[in-house]
């Protein structure tokens, strides 16, 4: 079993807004991670989490907080977002960062922010 | 830093045709090399990878190949069919310590299989 999944599949939010998005997986992967995919666009690299810890964060705004509650669980909370980071927002995970390297995807959340 | 280009950026062919998408990289220490199929309202489906130790990698109508000399790898589609219509990502996943497991995709290919 190869499933990320990941809630809620749409969210339409207003710029003052705050909001998480979740992610979960169950196959005792060790590594998460969330991009940010852009129409006709491949994915872009936000942030990392190794064995529970932040391991890469892309540069990212602080308006995007990342929270890994354990093992299986990926957060991403939102606050006061600005229009163009309407996108779809991937969740994957991996084994490890290094061992294995196959990453498995989650099915997004398609994000719009009004 | 890894760069990958990813040619050609649309791809049209009839069914039962086949289909080739060709990648560069361009960090020679780059030591894996996943394809992703990405349909329509969907995440990206990892369907076949490659490892730097092996030339060749064959899964039913799909098979990828890798150049290490040349810095390049390959995703071929045999006996193309309509559910095959998606956009196609390769990638390569570097070798810097502090990039972890960041891969490095190419812009996309989409693949359209006309019946």
């Amino acid at each position: 079993d190869t499933e990320v999944t990941q809630t809620p599949k749409h969210l339409v939010m207003g710029m003052t807004n705050k909001k998480s998005l979740k992610c979960e997986q169950h196959m005792g992967h060790r590594a998460m991670y969330w991009y940010k995919q852009k129409a006709k666009k491949p994915p872009e690299l936000m942030f990392v989490y190794s064995y529970e810890k932040l391991s890469i964060n892309e540069s990212v705004p602080s308006r995007f907080s990342p929270e890994c509650p354990n093992s299986s669980l990926l957060n991403l909370h939102l606050h006061a977002l600005q229009p163009e980071d309407s996108a779809l927002y991937l969740c994957a995970s991996s084994q490890g960062e290094r061992e294995r390297s196959e990453q498995y995807f989650g099915p997004g959340t398609r994000l719009t922010v009004t | 830093g890894e760069n990958v280009e990813q040619h050609p950026s649309t791809l049209s062919v009839q069914e039962g045709d086949s289909a080739v998408i060709k990648c560069t990289y361009s960090d020679s220490a780059s030591n894996y090399f996943p394809w992703y199929k990405q349909e329509l309202g969907k995440g990206p489906q990892l369907i076949i990878d490659i490892r730097s130790n092996v030339g060749e990698k064959k899964d039913q109508r799909i098979a990828v190949t890798l150049n290490k000399t040349a810095k390049h790898f390959s995703l071929h589609i045999t006996e193309t069919q309509p559910e095959d219509s998606a956009v196609y990502f390769c990638a390569a996943r570097g070798m810097i310590y502090n990039q972890g497991g960041k891969l490095i995709f190419g812009q996309g290919t989409e693949l359209s299989v006309k019946p």
